[in-house]
């Protein structure tokens, strides 16, 4: 069956980065566009960009441009995301998730929780 | 960019009850318009997509509606199962970007 791995909880400093890992399987990798969505504790979801694994092209939402970069490994079926000048408001959990032709979010990773503090 | 208002933000209703949930987008998305069910320490799972249609696997009595602006989600008699919040979320492709809601938190009455 289609699964996304994620890797394990971070703990990180006030001006450091993050790199979350999401291995896909069950499907053929380059075939879905591969998002990241985060929730910060009691907040709502929020998408922070898509990576298209066949080609490696990106797209990030503007609120993450500056601080994020999403990549992929096409021969490990794995994709990326890393985060920069992490603050305290980074505080969340990170998911991957891939979306049918429609743009539904129908499989996610289980999540991977990211603590910043100084 | 498009802004999704969802409400309510928070429901309390009993087993058995017919419950709504609207989103509204600010300017016409079509029927890009997705539902998700979230459970306390859980990922999101999908319960309707393209505003009206049902996820593989999703009991019946969930439905979505809509178009344009203005979507409704609906679930027709609530289980206790049902306790959850619940989202909207749209795809807009000029620029390409997704939104969510502020999510609804059902409780049992």
């Amino acid at each position: 069956q289609m699964q996304l791995v994620q890797s394990g909880a971070e703990v990180k400093k006030t001006g450091s980065s993050v790199k979350v890992s999401c291995k896909a399987s069950g499907y053929t990798f380059t075939y879905r566009y591969l998002h990241w969505v985060r929730q910060a504790p009691g907040q709502a979801l929020e998408w922070m960009g898509w990576i298209t694994p066949f080609n490696g092209n990106t797209n990030y939402a503007q609120k993450f441009q500056d601080r994020v970069t999403i990549t992929r490994d096409r021969s490990m079926s794995t994709a990326y995301m890393e985060l920069s000048s992490l603050r305290s408001e980074d505080t969340a959990m990170y998911y991957c998730a891939t979306t049918t032709p429609g743009v539904a979010f129908d499989i996610w990773g289980q999540g991977t929780m990211v603590t910043v503090s100084s | 960019d498009i802004q999704m208002t969802q409400s309510p933000s928070s429901l309390s209703a009993s087993v058995g009850d017919r419950v709504t949930i609207t989103c509204q987008a600010s300017q016409d998305i079509s029927n890009y318009l997705n539902w998700y069910q979230q459970k306390p320490g859980k990922a999101p799972k999908l319960l309707i997509y393209d505003a009206s249609n049902l996820e593989t696997g999703v009991p019946s009595r969930f439905s979505g509606s809509g178009s344009g602006t203005d979507f409704t989600f609906t679930i027709s008699s609530l289980q206790p199962e049902d306790i959850a919040t619940y989202y909207c979320q749209q795809y807009d492709n000029l620029p390409p970007a997704i939104t969510f809601g502020q999510g609804t938190r059902l409780e049992i009455k």
